[in-house]
């Protein structure tokens, strides 16, 4: 079936630093992946998504580049802000043609960013 | 504001009892999801309906059912509560997977 592994939490880093959270997946076929972001007292919000393998999404500063051959979906930012403390999701899903639109997602990675 | 509404934002009611949880999707997504969230368990999958059939089931117990309407909106019933039903319930819609869900903000239920 398919999964998702996320880089265990909590994360805490100081404003400005450089963010990786990791996300590797297990899929039949060809899968979409998404980050989603949880702010707290609020539903997921969709962060970036990529459908196909070497695409890049991008939002907010926020980058993750689809990565077949490692199976890998990792989500970068250059230099954080407070404002991006909250609990961050990778997921896929494997689409309609597998007959399963579901998102699967990982266990999420809480982040903390301290001035 | 994401265009998906969830109601009620918060429940509290007793081990026992049957409570009904309400969706209405982003205009022209056909298609709605339910999820459960707790901190033990994460995100998890409960059904998913498409133009008013149900299209895929997840982890969802039988003490739990949901429909979707013919104006597109969904109800998720969970009867003979217990504490463990405790969590958060968000509903979520799409036009197309691949595009994504958009999520309401979630029912927070409580059960003493």
């Amino acid at each position: 079936g398919n999964s998702v592994t996320q880089m265990e939490g909590p994360v805490t880093l100081s404003e400005e630093a450089f963010l990786t959270i990791n996300c590797t997946y297990t899929a039949t076929g060809y899968p979409s992946l998404f980050w989603y972001v949880q702010y707290p007292g609020e539903g997921l919000q969709l962060l970036l998504k990529a459908t196909k393998a070497d695409d890049k999404g991008s939002n907010k500063g926020f980058e993750a580049t689809y990565r077949k051959e490692t199976t890998s979906f990792h989500l970068e930012k250059g230099s954080v802000q407070v404002s991006d403390s909250a609990v961050y999701f990778c997921a896929l899903t494997a689409g309609i043609n597998f007959g399963n639109e579901k998102l699967t997602f990982g266990t999420g990675t809480r982040l903390t960013i301290i001035p | 504001d994401s265009g998906v509404t969830q109601t009620p934002k918060h429940l509290i009611t007793a081990t026992g009892q049957r409570v009904t949880l309400r969706c209405s999707p982003r205009s022209g997504d056909l298609s709605v999801y339910w999820y459960q969230q707790s901190l033990d368990q994460g995100l998890q999958f409960l059904i998913q309906y498409y133009n008013g059939e149900e299209r895929a089931k997840g982890n969802i117990l039988e003490r739990f059912s949901a429909q979707q309407f013919p104006d597109l909106h969904s109800e998720l019933n969970l009867s003979s509560l217990e504490l463990g039903d405790s969590a958060l319930y968000f509903c979520a819609s799409s036009v197309a997977v691949n595009y994504g869900y958009t999520f309401g903000s979630g029912t927070r239920l409580t059960v003493v």
